[in-house]
C-alpha cells in the first residue's frame, strides 16, 4: 500500500515569514499534485511534478520533487493571509495509467496578519 | 467556465433518511469521484466511475451507492445515514485513458457539507 506522510500538520506563522511543507514516502510516484483547499470549498490544483529533481514556480510558492520521485516539498515565501488553506499532497502510482491518487493527511496553514 | 458543478452546497437530513447529492460536470471527463472529507482530514475515496464501470473502495459501507446516468452527471446516495456520515462529500473529475499517458489531475467541486441529526 502506497502512502504519503505530510508534516507538519499543524503549521500557525505570521504574515512575511517563510515556510517549508514536507511530502514523504518509501514509494515511487509517477507523478505528484499539489492542491490548496480553503475552507468550505473543494481542493484546487496547484502543480503537479513528474520528473525527478523537477523544480516549479508559481509566484512565491516553490515546488520540488526529489531525485528518486518519492518525495516533494513546498515552500512559500514571503507568506500572506491570503495562503491560509489546507494543503494536500497527492500522488499518482509508479505504474501511472491508473486513475487513483493517493492523499497526504494534508498540512493546515495559518498565515495571522 | 468549464467546471463541477455540487448541489446541494448545504444539506441537512434526519437519522436514517434517505440523501441524493448530485454532481455535474462541462469538462467531458470521463473518470469521476466521490470523496468523504472530515474536518481538517484528506479527502477519502469512496468509489469512481471509469466511463461507465464502477469502482467500489473495499471500506466504503454499503450504505454509500452511486449512479451515473451519463458522461455529465453523478449522483451519491446515502441510503440510511448515521451521525457518523456527518461530512463534506467532494465530487472530482479527471480525463484517463488506459494506454495513454495522462497525469491524472483532478478537478473538484466545491462540495456538499453533509450533516446529520
Amino acid at each position: 500500500t502506497q502512502l504519503l506522510e505530510q508534516s507538519p500538520q499543524f503549521l500557525s506563522i505570521q504574515e512575511g515569514e517563510n515556510l517549508t511543507v514536507y511530502c514523504n514516502s518509501s514509494s515511487v510516484f509517477s507523478s505528484l499534485q499539489w492542491y490548496r483547499q480553503e475552507p468550505g470549498e473543494g481542493p484546487v490544483l496547484l502543480v503537479t511534478v513528474v520528473t525527478g529533481g523537477e523544480v516549479k514556480k508559481l509566484k512565491r510558492l516553490t515546488f520540488q520533487f526529489g531525485d528518486a520521485r518519492k518525495d516533494s516539498s513546498l515552500h512559500i515565501t514571503a507568506a500572506q493571509p491570503g495562503d491560509t488553506g489546507l494543503y494536500l499532497c497527492a500522488g499518482e502510482g509508479y505504474k501511472g495509467g491508473s486513475e487513483k491518487l493517493v492523499f497526504g493527511k494534508g498540512t493546515k496553514l495559518t498565515v495571522n496578519p | 467556465d468549464a467546471m463541477v458543478i455540487q448541489n446541494p452546497r448545504y444539506q441537512v437530513t434526519q437519522f436514517g433518511k434517505p440523501v441524493t447529492l448530485s454532481c455535474s460536470q462541462t469538462l467531458n471527463h470521463n473518470v469521476m469521484y466521490w470523496y468523504q472529507q472530515k474536518s481538517s482530514q484528506a479527502p477519502k475515496l469512496l468509489f469512481h466511475y471509469y466511463d461507465k464501470d464502477f469502482n467500489n473502495e473495499a471500506d466504503t459501507p454499503d450504505n454509500f451507492q452511486s449512479r451515473r446516468p451519463n458522461t455529465s452527471f453523478c449522483f451519491l446516495d446515502i441510503r440510511s445515514p448515521g451521525l457518523g456520515d456527518t461530512a463534506m462529500y467532494l465530487c472530482a473529475t479527471s480525463v484517463n485513458k488506459r494506454g495513454a499517458r495522462y497525469y491524472n489531475e483532478q478537478f473538484f467541486g466545491p462540495g456538499t457539507r453533509l450533516t446529520v441529526l
